[in-house]
């Protein structure tokens, strides 16, 4: 089975520039997440969605970032502008989250890698 | 968002002991996970727990769901090199994962 596929891995750009990241979920999984990673700490929730709708984005600084899920399968995050406090790890996971289930189990990708200067 | 209470959040062993890893939190939860993750690269799930009291054995790794609900433990029984990495606690509570802050694994050969 394929897992969750991110790209780019790497991106560096400069600081008020815009980047876009995009990620497929493994096959079948309703949902999806995007998270942050700063060096050292544990993933930080950016949004969920759950097919094509939002589950919770209160963590998203929706002034800069945004995401798109269309068609409830692929997912594209996207900062604009970049800011210096920006440089992390994305990292996108997928879950099946059946509903009437209350437990799941989240697969994550390998991340990509932003640095801003 | 809440964050798990990980410990220890380092430890430098020498290869061959044995490793425990614990996590917390203020609420109860219906899934516990435990990641590992190598630099630059993602988390990669090792162990899932899905009831109370579940204990579950991947290889030499042990982890088992805490009968409060609140807490979970991971066990790595005699390390290797490459079992250094950033292990990763998270639970499922409502319909969202919270992570611990990570316990950074260091193996001496």
């Amino acid at each position: 089975e394929a897992g969750v596929a991110q790209s780019p891995r790497y991106k560096i750009i400069e600081k008020r520039q815009s980047v876009a990241f995009w990620c497929n979920p493994i096959s079948g999984h309703a949902t999806l997440y995007w998270y942050q990673q700063i060096l050292g700490q544990g993933p930080k929730l950016l949004i969920q969605f759950q097919n094509n709708g939002v589950v919770d984005d209160s963590q998203l600084p929706k002034d800069r970032f945004s995401a798109e899920r269309l068609k409830g399968v692929d997912s594209t995050l996207k900062i604009q502008p970049a800011k210096l406090e920006d440089s992390a790890v994305y990292l996108c996971a997928s879950s099946l989250l059946v509903a009437g289930v209350n437990t799941d189990t989240q697969y994550f990708g390998p991340g990509t890698r932003l640095t801003v200067l | 968002g809440q964050q798990l209470n990980q410990s220890p959040q380092s430890m430098f062993i020498q290869e061959g002991e044995d490793v425990s890893m614990n996590c917390t939190s203020s609420s109860i939860f219906n899934t516990w996970l435990w990641y590992k993750q190598d630099p630059g690269e993602g988390p990669v799930l090792l162990i899932a727990l899905y009831k109370a009291g579940e204990l579950t054995s991947n290889g030499r790794l042990t982890a088992q769901f805490g009968i409060t609900r609140k807490d979970s433990f991971l066990n790595i029984s005699a390390s290797i090199p490459s079992d250094v990495g950033i292990y990763f606690c998270a639970g499922l509570g409502g319909n969202q994962f919270y992570f611990g802050t990570g316990t950074s694994l260091t193996v001496i050969p």
